[in-house]
């Protein structure tokens, strides 16, 4: 199994470009997660999904959306890349224990984004 | 509201010297918490994690933990450390009331000198 899987490793944007970034995930997890991590700061949640069709904003949503098409895949979307935005970004993805709740997650190894 | 305090940004230790990196939380639920280590150049991975049960877990590398619900606190130890040990160490605690999203602590980097 590959885990989680970010693409890609490594992006350069112009203030005002737009990407998105895909994370997959193969262990048939329901809830999947982005965040952002800089200096200092610890990881903060961006957006996240409790399944199929359904996401959610976390901490720092503004200036990204998301999607989750399918089940494996969650994507996150820069419209208009801005300085402020460059950062490392980590997937991850989890599964509910018997409760429901959130339980471990599997992180990607992280793209690394700089915008001009 | 969930929220996590890694007392310490950096912990600077000789190898083979015991270690301990402090974590608090406030929640007045229940709890999940975590401890995850990330690597250079990598993204994080699970330590270990308290669910419910023995309050103290371990891990496959030396790590433990003691989960202490009075003083709110979850702190990651270890009796010796290795030069590969050195990476930045990430608490997270996920509560039972809210989303249930796991909040992380803002890390602290253990850096262990030969």
């Amino acid at each position: 199994n590959a885990g989680v899987t970010q693409t890609p490793k490594f992006r350069v944007l112009k203030t005002g470009q737009s990407m998105t970034l895909l994370c997959a995930q193969d262990m048939n997890h329901e809830y999947m997660y982005w965040y952002r991590q800089d200096p200092g700061m610890g990881l903060r949640l961006i957006h996240y999904s409790v399944g199929e069709g359904t996401t959610a904003k976390g901490e720092v949503p503004d200036g990204y959306n998301v999607s989750r098409l399918k089940k494996q895949n969650f994507l996150l979307g820069l419209e208009s890349a801005a300085p402020s935005q460059t950062s490392v970004y980590f997937c991850a993805s989890s599964y509910p224990t018997a409760s429901g709740r959130h339980n471990e997650q599997f992180f990607g190894p992280g793209t690394r984004l700089t915008v001009l | 509201a969930q929220s996590v305090t890694q007392l310490d940004s950096q912990v600077p230790v000789f190898e083979e010297a015991p270690v301990e990196l402090r974590c608090n939380y406030s929640s007045s639920v229940s709890v999940y918490l975590f401890w995850y280590v990330q690597y250079p150049n990598q993204g994080l991975q699970l330590l270990l994690k308290y669910l419910s049960g023995s309050t103290l877990v371990e891990s496959i590398n030396g790590f433990e933990a003691e989960f202490n619900k009075s003083q709110t606190s979850f702190h990651l130890r270890k009796p010796s450390v290795h030069i590969s040990d050195t990476a930045e160490y990430f608490c997270a605690v996920s509560e039972s009331g809210g989303s249930y999203i796991p909040t992380f602590g803002r890390g602290t980097s253990l850096i262990v000198h030969p």
